[in-house]
């Protein structure tokens, strides 16, 4: 189907452990975003890339790598899962530079216990 | 960090009521402003994109305007219906990167 699709919709994981969530998009749109949803700040830019391997910091970076080495997708890695990264996470798609419209997956939702 | 603030935080509204609400940002930088409408459960949808000072947009019964001067975007539902009910999203772009308020939650009651 169409459209752009996050993996895995929910996961557990512990404290310390790493953790990658995927973002696949089927319209070939250049950027690609990842934020976070947290309560009293809205939704936060990680990381975002304007295209295969041209990736860039967001507001809230730290503890998570990215990389692009496909158009379509997107994997979040978070290298050593901590309690402060529990949120949801969701990830977009635009097609050039500016004021594109994003378009956003379904998110997922990830518990560090 | 860029502070993007929408007002207000909440707002519960008779239907039929007319509403508006409030997205202030800084007048530098300013490349477009975005509004999104987000339901419970469901991902973030475009409503409107905004690039220039004065712009007015409408689809439906929801418009908007925007004053990049004075760094503030409006948004209003007219005679509001019950599946107007969710969050409503600003977004200030400044090209590559994109700040969102923490949304307006309406709740329209029947």
């Amino acid at each position: 189907d169409a459209g752009i699709t996050q993996s895995p919709r929910y996961k557990i994981t512990e404290t310390g452990r790493q953790v990658t969530l995927m973002c696949h998009q089927t319209w070939s749109h250049s950027y690609m975003f990842w934020y976070r949803q947290d309560l009293g700040h809205g939704l936060r830019l990680i990381y975002y890339s304007a295209a295969a391997d041209i990736t860039d910091k967001g507001e809230v970076p730290d503890g998570y790598v990215v990389s692009r080495s496909k158009t379509e997708n997107f994997p979040l890695t978070l290298e050593s899962a901590t309690r402060s990264q529990t949120s949801v996470y969701f990830c977009a798609s635009k097609t050039y530079q500016g004021a594109g419209e994003q378009y956003f997956g379904p998110g997922t939702r990830l518990t560090v216990t | 960090i860029l502070n993007v603030e929408q007002s207000p935080q909440s707002l519960h509204v008779q239907e039929g009521d007319s509403t508006n609400f409030t997205c202030s940002f800084p007048s530098s930088n300013f490349y477009a402003l975005h509004w999104y409408r987000w339901e419970t459960a469901k991902s973030p949808e475009a409503l409107f994109v905004m690039t220039l000072n004065g712009d007015e947009k409408k689809k439906g019964r929801i418009s908007a305007t925007l004053n990049t001067k004075e760094g503030y975007s409006y948004l209003y539902i007219k005679g509001s219906q019950p599946e107007d009910s969710a969050t409503y999203l600003c977004a200030f772009n400044t090209g590559n990167q994109f700040y969102f308020g923490t949304g307006t939650s309406l709740t329209v009651i029947p």
